[in-house]
């Protein structure tokens, strides 16, 4: 398995402005992935982010709107530009593990709330 | 598409009580995933099926995979208060490194 430590762990923002949410691994992983998860709600795949290379978004999410850093094996941040009250969520990071299943491990989550 | 639908969205149960989550899909999934996700936290993964009609226990918990690799099931026996929480299941379809989340059940055990 693997530890996971996401930053802020909650944070409260006025609209238009940005934010930037921090993932750290105790390992070395090969991907990274983003999800969020509306309130009430599943979680929804923004983006994956591999370490070297631009991130691969899903539909519905673009670069402009969540840019992703991955600058080594172990660290990457999501950044929720020019927010909207629409954009309160809680923002995930995951890693996959070892395993030929290729189990997932969270972090803790990142809540935002946007007034 | 692939959509995973889950059942029931919402139970509030006694302790005590068994319980069945279904997890279903008109897709195939190369493995399956169960989550718990208690408020504040990411989900923890719960068990990992990989093979059409393979069962696995975890305690109280019992999941399959469907024969076909369309469906999944979670039953729970004896519920206690700590097993609230949300229930997600997650599948992954060959040749993808991706995982599409169910939407969910959210779960409460009245002590």
């Amino acid at each position: 398995s693997a530890v996971i430590s996401q930053k802020p762990s909650r944070d409260i923002c006025q609209r238009g402005t940005s934010l930037t949410i921090q993932c750290q691994v105790d390992s070395q992983v090969t991907m990274m992935f983003w999800y969020r998860q509306q309130p009430g709600q599943s979680l929804t795949l923004i983006a994956t982010a591999n370490q070297g290379s631009e991130a691969t978004y899903e539909s519905g999410f673009v670069i402009d709107k969540f840019p992703i850093s991955r600058p080594n094996l172990t660290f990457s941040t999501l950044t929720v530009s020019n927010m909207s009250p629409e954009d309160s969520s809680i923002y995930l990071c995951s890693v996959e593990g070892s395993g030929a299943a290729g189990e997932q491990y969270f972090g803790p989550g990142t809540r935002l709330t946007v007034t | 598409t692939q959509l995973l639908e889950q059942s029931p969205q919402f139970l509030s149960i006694q302790e005590g009580e068994n319980l069945t989550v279904y997890c279903n899909s008109s897709s195939v999934f190369s493995s399956l995933q169960w989550y718990r996700q208690e408020p504040g936290e990411g989900p923890v993964l719960l068990v990992t099926v990989v093979t059409g009609g393979e069962v696995k226990k975890l305690k109280r918990l019992t999941f399959q995979f469907g024969d076909a690799r369309k469906d999944s099931s979670l039953h729970i026996t004896a519920a206690q208060p700590g097993d609230t929480g949300l229930y997600l299941c997650a599948g992954r379809g060959s040749g993808t490194y991706k995982y599409i989340f169910g939407t969910g059940t959210r779960l409460k055990v009245l002590a």
